[in-house]
């Protein structure tokens, strides 16, 4: 079947400006995540989603990243007034937690290539 | 906190020959184990993982690892590399009350020579 999906797969902009990156996971995945690669920090968590519940927001770096997920589908991670640190690879992954069929593992997506310029 | 160490920026080795990538970690509960491989302008790819049960795992493209409480290792192992297994290979940990949150280590690049 299809894998995770992300768009656009590169995005340059203007330091200040505001991005939306988006990710579709895999049909019938339950948790989606998002993290950061960079070669300074290498891969970083950056929030996740399980279901209904609340999302873990822990790895957001600042108050400037925001994700939401909506219809426990599409998820979009907002950057605003970004910054030429946020340069970086975004990648989106998902799972299948769900009672018996647990299985933990992510599946990512290709990224999405941001660099504020 | 949790933590994962991957010692070694680099490994080579001639193909045919045994390869070996290694991770150890830190963590104040039990340890869910993961190993991913990236190659050149590609997301992750899962490998294999350990979860609880055998302490050896077996994956995909023909890896293994065994998970070793005592040394909190959990290297990446195959009997014979390919040269097609040249990439950036990354070890994870979570923990089963904040699953979802992988932290990863630092990545290896595997080098195999023909």
């Amino acid at each position: 079947g299809a894998g995770v999906s992300q768009s656009p797969s590169n995005k340059v902009t203007e330091k200040g400006k505001d991005v939306e990156l988006r990710c579709d996971p895999i049909s019938g995945h339950t948790a989606l995540y998002w993290y950061r690669q960079s070669l300074g920090q290498g891969l970083e968590f950056l929030i996740y989603f399980q279901g209904n519940s609340a999302p873990d927001k822990s790895g957001l770096p600042s108050d400037r990243f925001s994700a939401e997920r909506t219809g426990g589908s599409v998820s979009t991670l907002t950057i605003q007034r970004t910054q030429q640190e946020d340069s970086a690879v975004y990648l989106c992954a998902s799972s299948l937690n769900r009672g018996a069929g647990s299985s933990y593992e992510q599946y990512f997506g290709p990224g999405t290539r941001l660099t504020v310029t | 906190a949790q933590s994962v160490a991957q010692p070694e920026d680099q490994v080579n080795v001639a193909e045919g020959n045994p390869l070996t990538v290694k991770c150890t970690y830190s963590v104040s509960g039990n340890p869910y184990l993961f190993w991913y491989v990236q190659y050149p302008n590609r997301g992750l790819q899962f490998l294999l993982k350990y979860i609880t049960g055998d302490n050896l795992v077996k994956g995909s493209y023909g890896f293994e690892a065994e998970f070793n409480k005592s040394q909190t290792s959990f290297h990446l192992k195959k009997p014979s590399a390919l040269v097609s297994d040249s990439a950036l290979y990354f070890c994870a940990v979570s923990l089963f009350d904040s699953w979802g949150k992988l932290q990863f280590g630092a990545g290896t690049q595997v080098v195999v020579t023909p």
